[in-house]
């Protein structure tokens, strides 16, 4: 099956810093969506993005799906942006979005 | 809208027990999902089911089973708990391909 890594594995920063969490994928996809998952166990979806580039505020992120690889991008970072991030595809091929999880970045952010 | 809900919020189960977690959603949204978590780990998905009467395996279903009797509803069945199962357990929904998934907030379990 598809094999999703994140990198880097555990990053620290002080409040203000920015940050790039990259997402790396061994087949091509059609779905790919990244996720930040709180302190306290909630879910949230970042962004849609199979391919090419959206922003929200703070956070960016960029596939470049012919080179297998998703970047997210976080500015200004702030002690709320705690937390683990996940990247999850489909690959090509699939139509029910049933998504593999990388294993996530996660992120402490210190005053 | 209450988004994605699930409950019990923590279970503890004895080795052999049995239990059913509910998950519903208000969106009526299509397509549902069941994941696992463990510590430090990905979501892994256990079931999925693109609508009402239609249910097929994720990467791990074993010990586990549904059922989607309406769109809202997609109930997860575990039958003869094994310390294996201890996990948390996420429902995920979204309305078609391509969309995005909202999670419910999570089950803890723990099988003793």
């Amino acid at each position: 099956g598809i094999q999703v890594e994140q990198s880097p594995p555990d990053l620290i920063l002080q409040e203000g810093a920015n940050s790039t969490l990259r997402c790396n994928f061994s087949d091509s996809v059609n779905n790919l969506q990244w996720f930040h998952q709180n302190p306290w166990g909630q879910l949230i979806n970042l962004f849609y993005i199979p391919s090419g580039t959206k922003q929200n505020g703070r956070l960016s992120a960029t596939t470049v799906a012919t080179e297998r690889y998703s970047l997210l991008y976080i500015s200004s970072s702030q002690t709320t942006d705690s937390g683990v991030y996940f990247c999850a595809v489909e690959r090509v091929g699939g139509n029910t979005d049933k998504l593999i999880f990388g294993t996530g970045t996660r992120l402490q952010v210190f005053p | 809208n209450a988004g994605v809900t699930q409950t019990p919020k923590f279970r503890i189960l004895k080795i052999g027990q049995s239990m059913t977690l509910q998950c519903a959603q208000d969106m009526n949204h299509n397509y549902m999902y069941w994941y696992r978590q463990d510590p430090g780990m990905g979501l892994k998905l256990i079931y999925y089911s693109v609508g009402a009467g239609i249910t097929d395996k994720g990467e791990v279903p074993n010990g586990y089973n549904v059922s989607r009797s309406t769109t809202e509803d997609f109930p997860l069945r575990l039958e003869l708990a094994a310390p294996s199962q201890t996990s948390v357990y996420f429902c995920a929904s979204n309305r078609g391909q391509g969309a995005e998934q909202y999670f419910g907030p999570g089950t803890r379990l723990t099988v003793t």
